[in-house]
């Protein structure tokens, strides 16, 4: 089965730039999930999609947006791109569903390979 | 919130060796703590996870983790380190979203270098 993909790889923007990345989750997986990771800093959390609804969002400015899509695979964007946004950004699919406080999902996040992104 | 801490940005080994990583965690409730991997301009690849039970927690490539609720730590070993496993590594806890969802919070990362 295939993993978590995203694509680009690798791009390169400019300051004041637009940027969308995409993810396509594995399948079954109704969860994505987006993290920003700094060079020399561990990932952190910007969105959580599920059934194509933000269930959650990072500190981050709204700059940042994303969506889901019917098939779950979602994008990510950033507007007006500055020097500090240059990192690599993650997805990340799951089996997390809400917990209904009948039991406790606990699955861990599969990750892809990330998009690296350089802001000039 | 949740987060945890890793002390040593580079953990230096020699292949053959036992290896550990640390991590400890400042938690409200019961933790949920994960180890992940990080090779060269690659993604995260999940090792193990701690929910509840046993202390100690097996997981992929030989990795182990023991859980120490008295000392707040989730220290990841192995009994023998190769070389192929010099990488990245992250230790993570799971915060709970007011949406019910959850996120993991990452700690900053530590470079393990194992040396032929």
């Amino acid at each position: 089965d295939a993993g978590v993909t995203q694509s680009p790889t690798h791009l390169i923007k400019t300051r004041g730039q637009h940027v969308t990345l995409r993810c396509s989750p594995i399948s079954g997986h109704k969860s994505v999930s987006w993290y920003q990771q700094v060079l020399g800093q561990g990932p952190q959390f910007i969105f959580q999609y599920y059934e194509k609804e933000e269930r959650g969002r990072g500190n981050f400015p709204d700059r940042f947006s994303a969506r889901q899509f019917p098939n779950y695979s979602s994008e990510l964007n950033v507007n007006a791109l500055l020097l500090g946004d240059s990192a690599l950004y993650l997805c990340a699919s799951s089996l997390l569903e809400p917990t209904t406080g009948r039991g406790d999902d606990t699955g861990e996040l599969f990750f892809g390979e990330g998009s690296r992104l350089t802001v000039l | 919130a949740q987060s945890v801490a890793q002390p040593e940005d580079q953990v230096n080994v020699a292949e053959g060796n036992p290896l550990t990583v640390k991590c400890t965690y400042s938690v409200s409730g019961n933790p949920y703590l994960f180890w992940y991997v990080q090779y060269p301009n690659r993604g995260l690849q999940f090792l193990l996870k701690y929910i509840t039970g046993d202390n100690l927690v097996k997981g992929s490539y030989g990795f182990e983790a023991e859980f120490n609720k008295s000392q707040t730590s989730f220290h990841l070993k192995k009994p023998s380190a190769l070389v192929s496993d010099s990488a990245l590594y992250f230790c993570a806890v799971r915060e709970r979203l007011n949406t019910g969802f959850q996120k993991l919070v990452f700690g900053t990362g530590t470079r393990l270098l194992v040396s032929p």
